[in-house]
């Protein structure tokens, strides 16, 4: 079975500064690899996906990250942070299997940005 | 486009009452959906998936006599969380599929309350 690691619970940051979120997978397969952003009780937003391709995604709100296969990674970056990207930021790993693509989270980064 | 709205945001219940909630995928149809649960600061663990027309298929350990799901419409999937219990208190979310590699669409969420 496919699973996520996320190994930092909480991250901060000053604005202005880079990030880097770490995302670790484990699935036999090529994957599906998503990341979320969750604000409080918010639903969830997709900042990128990867499916197949460029290995470099390009996302919303000037994210990126990078499929590493040979580390089974996904890391989530951004060069410059801002205030409103604090939030929760969860990875995920999908699974395709008929008409939709099961989805496996990881438990999470907080992020908090300090100004 | 892609927009999946959950009725009721929030609700509010005493132990022993059922309540319904709706997922809605607004602008497009989902053969399948998805429902998850998050507890407070955790991540989301995936209750079951809902196909149109069909019984839904439920996560090991999750109770399918107590989370009723129906998918009756291509735009409409229900949870109704029946006899509930305090333990039930959680945020309930839901997705909808589209598109060919089933991307998930999220809904904003809902909150439960069992007094």
């Amino acid at each position: 079975a496919q699973s996520v690691t996320q190994p930092d619970i909480h991250i901060t940051v000053s604005e202005g500064a880079s990030l880097e979120l770490r995302c670790n997978y484990s699935y036999g397969a090529t994957p599906y690899l998503f990341w979320y952003v969750q604000s409080p009780g918010q639903g969830l937003q997709l900042l990128l996906k990867y499916f197949s391709g460029d290995t470099l995604v390009q996302g919303i709100k000037g994210f990126e990250a990078e499929f590493k296969r040979s580390q089974s990674s996904f890391n989530l970056r951004k060069p410059s942070v801002h205030w409103s990207d604090a939030a929760e930021y969860f990875c995920a790993v999908g699974v395709s299997g008929g008409t939709a693509s099961k989805l496996t989270f990881g438990t999470g980064t907080r992020l908090q940005v300090t100004l | 486009g892609a927009v999946v709205s959950q009725h009721p945001s929030w609700v509010i219940c005493k132990s022993g009452t059922s309540v319904k909630i709706e997922c809605r995928s607004l602008d497009f149809q989902a053969t399948t959906m998805f429902w998850y649960r998050q507890f407070p600061k955790q991540s989301l663990m995936l209750m079951a998936t809902s196909n149109e027309g069909s019984k839904a298929t439920y996560e090991q350990g999750v109770e399918k006599d107590k989370f009723l799901i129906n998918h009756a419409s291509l735009t409409l999937s229900t949870l109704t969380v029946t006899s509930a219990h305090p333990e039930d208190s959680s945020f309930y979310i839901c997705s909808a599929a589209s598109g060919p590699l089933g991307e998930q669409f999220f809904g904003p969420g809902t909150r439960l309350t069992v007094l």
